[in-house]
């Protein structure tokens, strides 16, 4: 069965640093697709980066990037030079393609940058 | 264009009440998803359409939660006889027809409900 598991349900990090979000995910399916969004507290959910199974680099968007191990199932989410507008939640989600559409999201995890 | 609209934006309503939430998916998306997320918590997976055909209906909570989708647009989610532990925010989101796995998912604003 598809599972998403993020492991931290808060971080605090200083404002300008560099900081990575856990995201191990379980599923039987050689292909499918990992996603990331920020939630503020808007409640708003704002897409971030996508990495495909098969994709042979890390996806990168500005400052965002994925540390895709596909051998140890995981995607961390790392955010560079961190700023005070990327307090939020941050959600890890995956879609198997070979079976239905179904997309699943981890628990998230708060992240909180200090001034 | 117009994103993901969902109604009522808040619901408050009496324990044991029926109510419907409404999302108007962005045209041209054929797959629409429902997930609740309860306060500070992440997102629940409760159902997806295909078209107007629900292939996953697994995560319905219990047989008080029902979905619809008519036309390959809107979307209907039904709750009978809530219950407080159904005080949540349900999100509606779309995505556009399987062009590429990479095409996220577009959410709405959610319906924040209360029973009381």
């Amino acid at each position: 069965a598809q599972k998403i598991t993020q492991t931290q349900p808060g971080m605090f990090v200083q404002e300008k640093e560099a900081v990575t979000l856990d995201c191990t995910y379980d599923t039987s399916d050689p292909s499918y697709g990992l996603f990331w969004y920020k939630q503020p507290s808007s409640g708003e959910m704002i897409f971030l980066i996508y990495q495909g199974s098969y994709d042979q680099q890390n996806a990168t968007e500005g400052r965002y990037s994925l540390n895709f191990q596909k051998a140890r199932k995981s995607a961390n989410l790392v955010i560079s030079a961190s700023q005070l507008g990327d307090s939020a939640m941050y959600f890890c989600a995956m879609r198997d393609m070979n079976r239905d559409d179904k997309i699943i999201f981890g628990k998230g995890t708060r992240l909180h940058i200090l001034p | 264009g117009a994103g993901v609209s969902q109604s009522p934006s808040n619901k408050v309503t009496e324990k044991g009440k029926d109510v419907e939430l409404r999302c108007d998916p962005i045209s041209g998306h054929t797959a629409l998803y429902w997930y609740r997320q309860s306060l500070g918590q992440g997102l629940e997976f409760l159902i997806y359409f295909q078209g107007n055909s629900a292939p996953d209906k697994s995560g319905l909570p219990s047989d008080r939660f029902s979905a619809e989708r008519t036309g390959g647009s809107v979307s209907t989610l039904t709750i009978q006889r809530t219950q407080q532990e159904d005080s949540a925010v349900y999100l509606c989101a779309s995505r556009p027809p399987r062009t590429g796995g990479n095409s996220p998912l577009h959410f709405g604003n959610g319906t924040r409900l209360t029973v009381t």
